[in-house]
């Protein structure tokens, strides 16, 4: 079974500055999807950026990047330049098994994010 | 804007009452996930569909069950309802993307069961 921390039930940041949201998982499947999605307080889960296990470089999208660590099963997200409207529930999830997708998700508690200006 | 969409937005039922949700999925993508999100928590894995059939299923009784259609939307039924079904129910379309497969999720159902 895979399991997925987040220890940080809050953050704070300056608009406009950088922040790291920790995620670290645990498998014993070799093969594995990590994920991090944002949750407005609307309810919707959006989808950030994903990095697979045999990825050798980390994964960016925009102002998202993803701190991989493999051997210290950690998975990172980095925001630059917050802006307010990051302001949300931040969830790291993980998918694992062998062969092709159609997996389930195994999600963290989240972290909740707020941007001050 | 994920191209998925959940009916309806908010419900309320009783105790003991049966509830059916429903989920469109983005075009082109063939499996849906059903989670339950219950305040102050992460979404909880119920069931996936693919290709009408589940292809998988999570820690939830069978009072939980569901079905795909063809045209690859999903309904997530719930019989007998508890007080504890009272969540956030997001339903997720997917397709694959190289060797993995991210899931699109959609605006939510939320259920107050009094």
């Amino acid at each position: 079974a895979q399991k997925i921390t987040q220890t940080q039930p809050g953050m704070f940041v300056q608009e406009k500055e950088a922040v790291t949201l920790d995620c670290t998982y645990d498998t014993s499947d070799p093969s594995y999807g990590l994920f991090w999605y944002k949750q407005p307080s609307s309810g919707e889960m959006i989808f950030l950026i994903y990095q697979g296990s045999y990825d050798q470089q980390n994964a960016t999208e925009g102002r998202y990047s993803l701190n991989f660590q493999k051997a210290r099963k950690s998975a990172n997200l980095v925001i630059s330049a917050s802006q307010l409207g990051d302001s949300a529930m931040y969830f790291c999830a993980m998918t694992s098994g062998r062969g092709t997708g159609r997996r389930a998700l195994t999600f963290g508690s989240g972290t909740r994010l707020q941007v001050q200006p | 804007e994920t191209g998925v969409t959940q009916s309806p937005t908010h419900l309320i039922k009783t105790r003991g009452q049966q509830v059916t949700l429903r989920c469109s999925s983005q075009s082109g993508h063939n499996t849906v996930s059903w989670y339950q999100q219950a305040l102050g928590q992460g979404p909880q894995f119920i069931f996936q569909y693919y290709r009408e059939e589940e292809n998988g299923r999570g820690n939830f009784p069978p009072r939980f069950s569901g079905l795909q259609f063809p045209n690859y939307s999903s309904e997530l039924n719930v019989n007998a309802l508890e007080l504890d079904d009272s969540a956030l129910y997001l339903c997720a379309s997917s397709s694959m993307t190289g060797s993995e497969e991210t899931q699109y999720f959609g605006p939510g159902t939320r259920l107050l069961v009094l």
